[in-house]
């Protein structure tokens, strides 16, 4: 089971460029990592998906290492309204059973 | 418009009450998922269903049930045997249970007292 690790908390201001880690040291072959967005009260949104080296969409990018063991999502020029909890997900379930795991979330706040 | 649904956003419970979660997506999904939340901390899986009448246990299943008779609706009972039941609960979907994105309800919040 592949368990992850972020930071608990991070700060930036508008307009920079914000980088969050997690450690996933037992990702498995066939996972894929998964980053998602929660505002209070709301369910989680996705971002972005990827399995190795880099993908970048509209909102984000995912730079995922060689060895896999761990993603960084990159949050180009923040605005006040990223200010969110992200969450970093591992695996999935199938019939080998639960695989699926959520980090504990960094909660980012964005400064004016 | 194509999503995921939960009723009712609120729910009051009495303790020693059974109550059931509504989840509906019209996304053709075949996989849902029940999560809970607690105060400041991430998500916990309850149970998911891969396809339909079937499902199985998450990491924290204990004293809730869950039924998948139809492909659009997963409900969730929160029985009397959960211990601690007042939390956040999210529903989700996704194409395949072993790839793709979730999407997520707007969460129904429980409080039992």
């Amino acid at each position: 089971l592949a368990k992850t690790t972020q930071p608990i908390s991070m700060d930036s201001y508008e307009g920079q460029e914000v980088n969050i880690t997690c450690s996933h040291n037992n990702i498995a072959t066939n996972d894929y990592i998964t980053w998602y967005q929660q505002f209070p009260s709301q369910g989680p949104r996705f971002i972005i998906q990827g399995y190795k080296t880099k993908v970048t969409n509209e909102v984000a990018s995912l730079f995922i290492p060689a060895d896999r063991k761990s993603s960084t999502l990159s949050l180009p020029r923040v605005s006040l309204s990223d200010t969110a909890v992200y969450y970093c997900l591992v695996g999935a379930v199938n019939n080998a059973g639960n695989m699926l795991t959520f980090g504990g979330g960094t909660r980012l706040m964005v400064k004016p | 418009d194509g999503g995921i649904t939960q009723s009712p956003k609120y729910l009051f419970r009495k303790e020693g009450q059974n109550v059931t979660l509504s989840c509906e997506q019209n996304l053709n999904h075949d996989a849902m998922y029940w999560y809970r939340q607690d105060p400041g901390q991430g998500l916990r899986l309850i149970y998911y269903s891969q396809i339909v009448n079937d499902f199985q246990k998450g990491d924290i299943a204990e004293g809730y049930s869950v039924s998948r008779e139809k492909k659009e609706s997963f409900p969730l009972t929160v029985t009397s045997a959960q211990k601690n039941p007042t939390a956040f609960y999210l529903c989700a979907s996704s194409i395949r249970a072993d790839f793709g994105e979730q999407y997520f309800g707007p969460g129904t919040r429980l409080t039992v007292t």
